[in-house]
C-alpha cells in the first residue's frame, strides 16, 4: 500500500485533456514540494514537474502540476499517442524520513 | 548532461549480499543527495534508500533497515548500495536517482540494474 494514493487508471481520446490525482497527508504533499515522473515501458522513470508546478527544459507546456493542501494533479492537455505511460507522484515525508511515492497512474490513450 | 550508471547486479540466493554501484558524471557529486529506488516486476516504484551530499546523513525504508547500508565516496562520484541477506521479495531493478538540489525527491535517474534473488 503506498504512502501516496493515486487512481490506478486513467484513458482519454487524443486532443482530450485529462488530470492525474496524487492523496497524500500533512506529513508529505501538505508540507513538501510534489514531484511527478512519466516511465514508458521499459525505460527509466523521466522528470515531468518538480517543486508542484515547475516543467524541467524539454517538457512541453502542455504539461502542467499542481497542488492544493494535501492533494496534487498533474493536467495533461492535447493528449497524443506518446503520452501513454504510467505517472507517478513523489513528495519526502517529514515523519518517515523517507522519499514515499504514489503507486502510479496507468494512463491509456483510446 | 547528468548521467548516472548503476552496475553490480545480478543473480544471488536468498540470505546473500550484492554490493551495487552508481556512478554519476555532469553535476557537482558532492552537493547533490543521492537515492536508490526499486521497481519489482510489473509494479511501481519504491524507495529504498538515500543519502546527503556530504555523505552525513543516510535514510532507509522500514522494509530494507538493517540489511541494507549505502555510502558514497565523492572523490570517486560514486555512491553505492550494500544489500545483505537478501530475500526474493527484494527482485527488482535497482535505479540510482540523484536528488533535486536541496530536497531528496529525485529528478535524473539512471538507467537501472536488476537484482534477482532466488530462493
Amino acid at each position: 500500500q503506498s504512502v501516496l494514493t493515486q487512481t490506478p487508471s486513467a484513458s482519454g481520446t487524443p486532443g482530450q485533456r485529462v488530470t492525474i490525482s496524487c492523496s497524500g497527508s500533512s506529513s508529505n504533499i501538505g508540507s513538501n514540494y510534489v514531484y511527478w515522473y512519466q516511465q514508458l515501458p521499459g525505460t527509466a522513470p523521466k522528470l515531468l514537474i518538480y517543486r508542484n508546478n515547475q516543467r524541467p527544459s524539454g517538457v512541453p507546456d502542455r504539461l502542467s502540476g499542481s497542488k492544493s493542501g494535501t492533494s496534487a494533479s498533474l493536467a495533461i492537455s492535447g493528449l497524443r499517442s506518446e503520452d501513454e505511460a504510467d505517472y507517478y507522484c513523489a513528495a519526502w515525508d517529514d515523519s518517515l524520513s523517507a522519499v514515499v511515492f504514489g503507486g502510479g497512474t496507468k494512463l491509456t490513450v483510446l | 548532461e547528468v548521467q548516472l550508471l548503476e552496475s553490480g547486479g545480478g543473480l544471488v540466493q536468498s540470505g546473500g549480499s550484492l554490493r551495487l554501484s552508481c556512478a554519476a558524471s555532469g553535476f557537482i557529486f558532492s552537493s547533490y543527495a543521492i537515492n536508490w529506488v526499486r521497481q519489482a516486476p510489473g509494479k511501481g516504484l519504491e524507495w529504498v534508500s538515500g543519502i546527503s551530499g556530504s555523505g552525513g546523513s543516510t535514510h532507509y525504508a522500514d522494509s530494507v533497515k538493517g540489511r541494507f547500508t549505502i555510502s558514497r565516496d565523492n572523490s570517486k562520484n560514486t555512491v553505492f548500495l550494500q544489500m545483505n541477506n537478501l530475500r526474493a521479495g527484494d527482485t527488482a531493478v535497482y535505479y540510482c536517482a540523484k536528488a533535486y538540489y536541496g530536497d531528496y525527491t529525485p529528478d535524473y535517474w539512471g538507467q537501472g540494474t536488476l537484482v534477482t534473488v532466488s530462493s
